[in-house]
């Protein structure tokens, strides 16, 4: 079945410390992922994609088939960080993104 | 290009009553998907529309429905509404072939039953 994982419902971090916010999938074929981000009051919207192998608002998340994981990072983290963040993956099967539960990151100054 | 538009922005309806809830999609995209967000649920996939053809369904009761128009505009109703029924709704867009899959999301709308 396709699926897809973020274990943590909400995530607390100081501001300057690292944050990562996981998300793991199963899907049979080639996966293709994403990160969106929906900050308060605003739509949601993409962050990154993992073909693209770039870096937005220095976030960065590599694709490991290995472990079925596509896990988002950022060194240092900022109070404007603090979001709403899905991960999706894309379904080439049905045309769909199947999404996760969301992770709530909050940056505490 | 202008972004994905929604209408109206906010709702109160009662329950049992319908609603019907609009969705401009960017101009050129020929997809749209409608999702239901909660705080307790998250994003639920509602359905999505490709060229007027519904392609995808979720896991939601029959009172909910939806269309698209040649213009590729969308609307989504639901009938006999419940308390339950109360939540952002979210449509987004995208070209909707394989290989441009990107969603475009609109502001949404808040539907709150009462």
């Amino acid at each position: 079945a396709q699926r897809v994982t973020q274990p943590e419902k909400l995530l607390s971090v100081f501001k300057g410390a690292p944050v990562e916010l996981k998300c793991n999938y199963s899907y049979s074929g080639s996966p293709e992922l994403f990160w969106y981000v929906q900050y308060s009051r605003q739509r949601l919207q993409l962050l990154l994609r993992h073909i693209s192998r770039e870096s937005i608002k220095g976030f960065t998340a590599d694709l490991n088939k290995g472990e079925t994981s596509f896990h988002l990072k950022k060194p240092f983290a900022q109070e404007e960080d603090s979001a709403m963040y899905y991960c999706a993956l894309h379904s080439d099967s049905n045309y769909q993104l199947i999404w996760g539960a969301g992770t709530k990151l909050i940056i505490k100054p | 290009k202008a972004g994905v538009t929604q209408t109206p922005r906010y709702l109160i309806k009662t329950r049992g009553q319908q609603v019907t809830l609009s969705c401009s999609p960017i101009s050129g995209h020929r997809s749209v998907s409608w999702y239901q967000q909660t705080p307790g649920q998250g994003l639920q996939f509602l359905f999505e529309y490709f060229s007027e053809t519904q392609r995808n369904k979720g896991n939601f009761p029959g009172r909910f429905s939806g269309r698209q128009f040649s213009n590729s505009r969308s609307e989504m109703n639901v009938s006999t509404l419940e308390l339950g029924d109360s939540a952002l709704y979210l449509c987004a867009s995208s070209l909707g072939d394989r290989n441009s899959y990107e969603q475009y999301f609109g502001p949404g709308t808040r539907l709150t039953v009462t």
